[in-house]
């Protein structure tokens, strides 16, 4: 079963950002937080991954609390194609994803 | 090449048939997974192969079997499937299996069992 619990869905305006919230409630020292997404009828798509600094890369930033219980994915700059089902996942050493339910996150014109 | 692919595109069989799903990579990737993913539902870890032998078998049915005959190359052969087998599989890969490899998925097989 995934460990992690996201909201079910949330809606943002085209153009403004993106923030998905993401509770690790039993993540451990060496597991890393992983991002994906999956458009309608394709392939998940990795976003990012850290393990306790923020990182930021050309698609998103996350953020990760001090106590790693929970990460937000900011996607600065929403568009109509961000529209997706956003998946975070806790990795460890079976790296192994295990995938939630994720967000359907709903970018309206 | 910086992509995974995956053929076909979609497949219909029957109970009795057997058939098989491909998929290739390379980007020099030496980890290869196939996953299972039902309609409205996350996908779904079946296999992880990692230096072309099997590491993982998530307790899946023997009418999957998969195969990795080189490094980038990874076959799901299928057999007296059920209508229930009906998903889309999806194939990823990733240059190793640490925790902090990234997995690249291509864009999924949909199969329909009749």
């Amino acid at each position: 079963d995934a460990k992690t619990t996201q909201p079910p869905s949330m809606d943002c305006a085209e153009g403004r950002a993106a923030n998905l919230p993401c509770n690790h409630s039993t993540i451990s020292g060496n597991e890393y937080v992983y991002w994906y997404r999956q458009i309608h009828s394709q392939g998940p798509q990795y976003i990012i991954h850290g393990l306790k600094n923020n990182e930021t890369n050309e698609m998103a930033s996350l953020i990760i609390t001090e106590d790693r219980k929970s990460s937000t994915l900011i996607l600065p700059h929403a568009t109509l194609r961000d529209t997706a089902v956003y998946y975070c996942i806790d990795i460890g050493s079976n790296y192994k994803l295990t995938f939630g339910k994720g967000t359907l996150l709903t970018v309206n014109p | 090449d910086t992509e995974v692919t995956q053929t076909p595109k979609h497949l219909v069989m029957g109970m009795t048939n057997k058939k098989s799903l491909k998929c290739e990579q390379h980007m020099g990737h030496r980890a290869m997974y196939w996953y299972k993913q039902k309609a409205k539902k996350p996908p779904e870890l079946m296999f992880v192969y990692s230096y072309e032998k099997l590491s993982i078998n998530e307790s899946v049915p023997s009418r999957f079997s998969p195969e990795c005959p080189n490094s980038s190359l990874l076959n799901l052969h299928l057999h007296a499937l059920q209508p229930e087998d009906s998903a889309l599989y999806l194939c990823a890969s990733s240059p190793g299996t640490g925790a902090y490899n990234e997995q690249f998925f291509g864009p999924g097989t949909r199969l329909t069992v009749l």
